[in-house]
């Protein structure tokens, strides 16, 4: 069974540049999470998507970052302008349906706001 | 909302000693307690977890407890070895379609 896929694995950009993340979930399941974990802290949510539909945004600065999931299936993330702060890791994870069952974690984006 | 506290921030043991990480949650609604390990530089991988309606799971070395009426969960590693080491995450849901919250790590080190 193939994993979460993510890409890139490793950006750096200037600070008021885009950026724009892509995730492919495991086949089949159905809620997709982005988390940004930055360093020495616990991943934090960003968005949850349930099929194509948002579960949960509410921690996602809606001001700069916006995602989609079309047809369900992969999803994009992206940050328009960047700030310093948003340097982090971007974690993608998937699971078959809903915060009840095992998150299964993608590589992950190590984005670096210069 | 959800609120996860994790408890030490940072674990240093002796190999073969044991080791003891707990959590507390807010929401008397969550269900599922899952365990995750992140290893240097990698993702997060699911290493045990627990729903309500059960108070303990063992997994070899690996077990948690769950009190739900104090609201609070704990990871037990026994006989630890170095490749314990790791960064271990608690987290907390309902269970539903509604989301994981993650506590804010706890680093384990185990010293050959």
């Amino acid at each position: 069974e193939a994993g979460v896929a993510q890409s890139p694995r490793y950006k750096i950009i200037e600070k008021r540049q885009s950026v724009a993340f892509w995730c492919n979930p495991i086949s089949g399941h159905a809620t997709l999470y982005w988390y940004q974990q930055i360093l020495g802290q616990g991943p934090k949510l960003l968005i949850q998507f349930q099929n194509n539909g948002v579960v949960d945004d509410s921690q996602l600065p809606k001001d700069r970052f916006s995602a989609e999931r079309l047809k369900g299936v992969d999803s994009t993330l992206k940050i328009q302008p960047a700030k310093l702060e948003d340097s982090a890791v971007y974690l993608c994870a998937s699971s078959l349906a809903g915060g009840g069952n095992e998150q299964f974690f993608g590589p992950g984006t190590r984005l670096t706001v210069l | 909302g959800e609120n996860v506290e994790q408890h030490p921030s940072t674990l240093s043991v002796q190999e073969g000693d044991s080791a003891v990480i707990k959590c507390t949650y807010s929401d008397s609604a969550s269900n599922y307690f899952p365990w995750y390990k992140q290893e240097l530089g990698k993702r997060p991988q699911l290493i045990i977890d627990i729903r309500s309606n059960v108070g303990e799971k063992k997994d070899q070395r690996i077990a948690v407890t769950l009190n739900k009426t104090a609201k609070h969960f704990s990871l037990h590693i026994t006989e630890t070895q170095p490749e314990d080491s790791a960064v271990y995450f608690c987290a907390a849901s309902d269970g539903g379609y509604q989301k994981v919250t993650f506590g804010t790590g706890t680093k384990l080190q185990v010293i050959p």
